[in-house]
């Protein structure tokens, strides 16, 4: 059974500080991962997509991945009150035979940014 | 350019009911996933959808469960006769092809949150 697995949180840092958001995954030839952002009542949002081993930095956020480790994580540098969300890790299937769609999402980590 | 419009945002229905939640893809995206995130759990793929076929229901409970996607109108997610543990929050996304697992091809609506009484 494939699985993600997130720290469900509330991960809390105050404003400016650092926010890291890790995620675990099961299946060791996953190939890609996708981190969406989530406010409260509102849809997930694609912030982040990462597939090689290393980092990718865009803006603020920073994708992880370390496939030996199976983890990939998120970091968010000068971190805002507006950044307060929870934060999905998602993973397309190993062999999509095109059902890419068949998204696997981690439960979500809770992160609260205090101004 | 609207999003994946999703209604209604918030629905009560008591045991035994039924539950219609509906879906418009984005203009222009003829493909329709639903999703269904239980309370504490993440979401979880339920059906694949294009207009008049239900191309992969491998996610949908085998009974009480139906979706479709007419030719026109909205995609309708339907539950019968529910139960409490059908509460939850159900999610439509859409694309505007097959979703390849290239990122800002798939998007996302705000969801249904179905709460059973």
């Amino acid at each position: 059974q494939k699985e993600v697995e997130q720290n469900s949180g509330p991960l809390s840092v105050p404003e400016g500080a650092i926010a890291s958001l890790n995620c675990t995954y099961s299946d060791r030839g996953s190939q890609s991962f996708f981190w969406y952002r989530q406010y409260s009542g509102k849809s997930p949002e694609l912030i982040m997509f990462i597939y090689s081993n290393g980092d990718k930095e865009d803006g603020r956020f920073t994708a992880q991945l370390n496939k030996a480790s199976q983890y990939v994580s998120l970091l968010i540098r000068d971190s805002q009150p507006s950044d307060s969300a929870t934060y999905l890790c998602a993973v397309p299937p190993l062999r999509s035979g095109g059902s890419n769609y068949k998204l696997t999402f981690g439960k979500g980590t809770l992160l609260t940014v205090n101004p | 350019n609207a999003g994946v419009m999703q209604n209604p945002r918030h629905l009560v229905r008591r045991r035994g009911q039924e539950a219609r939640l509906r879906c418009s893809p984005m203009k222009g995206h003829s493909h329709v996933y639903w999703y269904r995130q239980l309370p504490e759990e993440g979401l979880k793929f339920m059906v694949y959808l294009q207009k008049e076929n239900i191309i992969d229901e491998s996610g949908m409970p085998k009974e009480r469960f139906s979706a479709e996607f007419p030719k026109e109108g909205p995609s309708i997610l339907r539950i019968q006769q529910v139960v409490r543990g059908d509460s939850a929050a159900y999610f439509c996304a859409s694309s505007p092809r097959l979703f390849s697992g290239t990122p800002g091809e798939l998007f996302f609506g705000e969801g249904s949150r179905l709460t059973v009484l």
